[in-house]
């Protein structure tokens, strides 16, 4: 069975400060995804990065970076330089790798809370 | 840049009725999903679809649910007969089977059971 953690329910930080959100994943699947999703306050779910488990090198994508670490089962979500519009529930997921069409297993979101 | 649609936005309904949640998938995608979130917690998956067929589905989704790809742009989630726990985000998502699984969601059914 998979499963996902995110230990922080909620961040408040101020405006400009970094935040990080914890994700660690239980699989034992050899090959697996992991995915980042942004929740903002209008409700859909917005797609950020895939990472897929044989590439743990560490993403950056303007003000977002992301580090995967295998030893330690984690995916973790960096905002540099937070800004109003960051604020949203973040979700970690996972699915099977190999054949498309897996189901993803979300965490429990981790609301974040960035204030002028 | 192309999206998922779900229609309503907000079903209301008694207790006991049916409802059928409607969604318009990316063109070309091949996988469908149902997920749903219940106020405040996580996000659950419910049912995957593929080549008109169900590819694999939770506890949750039980003989009350079913869904269907009437006419090959839609893609629907019936609850035959709600119950009040039924109440939750309903969320349409699908993928085109050529981007390692990245799954696009739509904005969402806020179904409300009274």
């Amino acid at each position: 069975a998979q499963k996902v953690t995110q230990a922080q329910t909620e961040i408040s930080v101020v405006e400009k400060e970094d935040v990080t959100l914890d994700c660690v994943y239980e699989t034992r699947d050899t090959t697996y995804y992991l995915f980042w999703y942004k929740q903002p306050p209008s409700g859909e779910l917005v797609f950020l990065i895939r990472r897929n488990s044989f590439d743990e090198q560490n993403e950056i994508s303007g003000r977002y970076s992301w580090n995967f670490q295998k030893s330690t089962s984690s995916f973790n979500f960096t905002i540099t330089a937070s800004q109003v519009v960051d604020s949203a529930v973040y979700f970690c997921a996972l699915s099977r790798g190999g054949a498309a069409g897996n189901k993803l297993t979300f965490g429990g979101g981790t609301r974040v809370l960035v204030k002028p | 840049e192309p999206e998922v649609t779900q229609t309503p936005s907000h079903q209301v309904t008694q207790m006991g009725q049916e409802v059928i949640l409607r969604c318009v998938p990316i063109s070309n995608h091949l996988y469908f999903y149902w997920y749903r979130q219940i106020l405040g917690q996580k996000v659950e998956f419910l049912v995957s679809f593929y080549n008109n067929e169900i590819s694999e589905k939770s506890e949750i989704f039980d003989d009350q649910f079913s869904v269907e790809r009437p006419d090959g742009s839609n893609f629907t989630l019936k609850i035959r007969s709600t119950k009040l726990e039924d109440s939750a985000m309903y969320f349409c998502a699908s993928n085109s089977g050529l981007s390692k699984n990245i799954q696009y969601f739509g904005a969402g059914t806020r179904l409300s059971v009274l």
